[in-house]
C-alpha cells in the first residue's frame, strides 16, 4: 500500500536557523506532491505543490521543496526560520489513485525558539 | 470571505447518538472534501464531493454518510456514533478539481 513517512514528529530550533523537513514516500510512478501548514490556532494550508517541471518548487513565506524521484522523496526546506515559523507541517502525495486522493504523513510539529 | 466554515466546533456524543457535521465554503467551488485526522497518523478522505449532487467514497467512509444540496454546503452524518469515530473532522474545498487547497477549522468529536 502506498505511504507517506515524515521522518521526525517533533522538530526544535532556534531563529535564523535553516530547516529541512523529510518526507519519503512509497509508488514508483507518477506522483503530484504537496506540503501544506498549519500555524496555531489557524486553518489548515497548502505550502506549496509539485506537479511537473521543475523539481525545485517554491511556497509562500520563503518555503522550498525539491523532489528527487530517486529517493523517493519531497523534502521542505527553509534557509531561516522565524519563530512565526511554529506550526504543524504535512506532507502528501497523491499518487494515482484519483486526481483528488491524497496519502498523508503525520505530521511534523516544527518548534521555533526565539 | 469567510472561506470554509464548520460547526459545531465540538461535540461529544453518547454512542449510538447521531449527528450531522455541517461545512459550508463562500468561494464557489465545486470540489469539497471531509476527512479525519487522529492522533500520529495523517489525514484520511472520508467523502468527495466533485460538484452539487455528486459524492466518492474516500479511504474510510464506513459510518458515514454525505450530502452536498448544493455547490455551497458539504454535509457529514453520522448515523450511530461509535467510540472509534472519535477524531477532529477537517472539511476542505477547491476551485480546481484535484486535492484540497482550503480547509475549514475543524470539529473536535468525542464519542463516549
Amino acid at each position: 500500500a502506498q505511504s507517506v513517512s515524515q521522518h521526525n514528529h517533533h522538530v526544535i530550533l532556534s531563529e535564523a536557523a535553516s530547516l529541512e523537513l523529510g518526507c519519503n514516500y512509497s509508488y514508483g510512478g507518477t506522483v503530484n506532491l504537496f506540503w501544506y501548514v498549519q500555524y496555531p490556532g489557524q486553518h489548515l494550508q497548502l505550502l506549496l505543490k509539485y506537479f511537473s517541471g521543475d523539481p525545485l518548487v517554491k511556497g509562500i513565506k520563503g518555503f522550498e521543496a525539491e523532489f528527487i524521484k530517486s529517493k523517493f522523496s519531497f523534502n521542505l526546506r527553509k534557509p531561516s526560520v522565524q519563530w512565526s515559523d511554529t506550526a504543524e507541517y504535512f506532507c502528501a502525495v497523491n499518487a494515482g489513485i484519483s486526481n483528488y486522493q491524497l496519502i498523508w504523513g503525520a505530521g511534523t510539529k516544527l518548534i521555533i525558539k526565539p | 470571505n469567510a472561506g470554509v466554515t464548520q460547526t459545531p466546533k465540538f461535540q461529544v456524543l453518547k454512542t449510538g447518538q447521531s449527528m450531522t457535521l455541517q461545512c459550508a465554503q463562500d468561494m464557489n467551488h465545486n470540489s469539497m472534501y471531509w476527512y479525519r485526522q487522529d492522533p500520529g497518523m495523517g489525514l484520511r478522505l472520508i467523502y468527495y464531493s466533485a460538484s452539487e449532487g455528486t459524492t466518492d467514497k474516500g479511504e474510510v467512509p464506513n459510518g458515514y454518510n454525505v450530502s452536498r444540496l448544493n455547490k455551497r454546503e458539504f454535509s457529514l452524518r453520522l448515523e450511530s456514533a461509535a467510540p472509534s469515530q472519535t477524531s477532529v473532522y477537517f472539511c476542505a474545498s477547491t476551485g480546481l478539481a484535484g486535492p484540497p487547497q482550503y480547509f475549514g477549522p475543524g470539529t473536535r468529536l468525542l464519542v463516549l
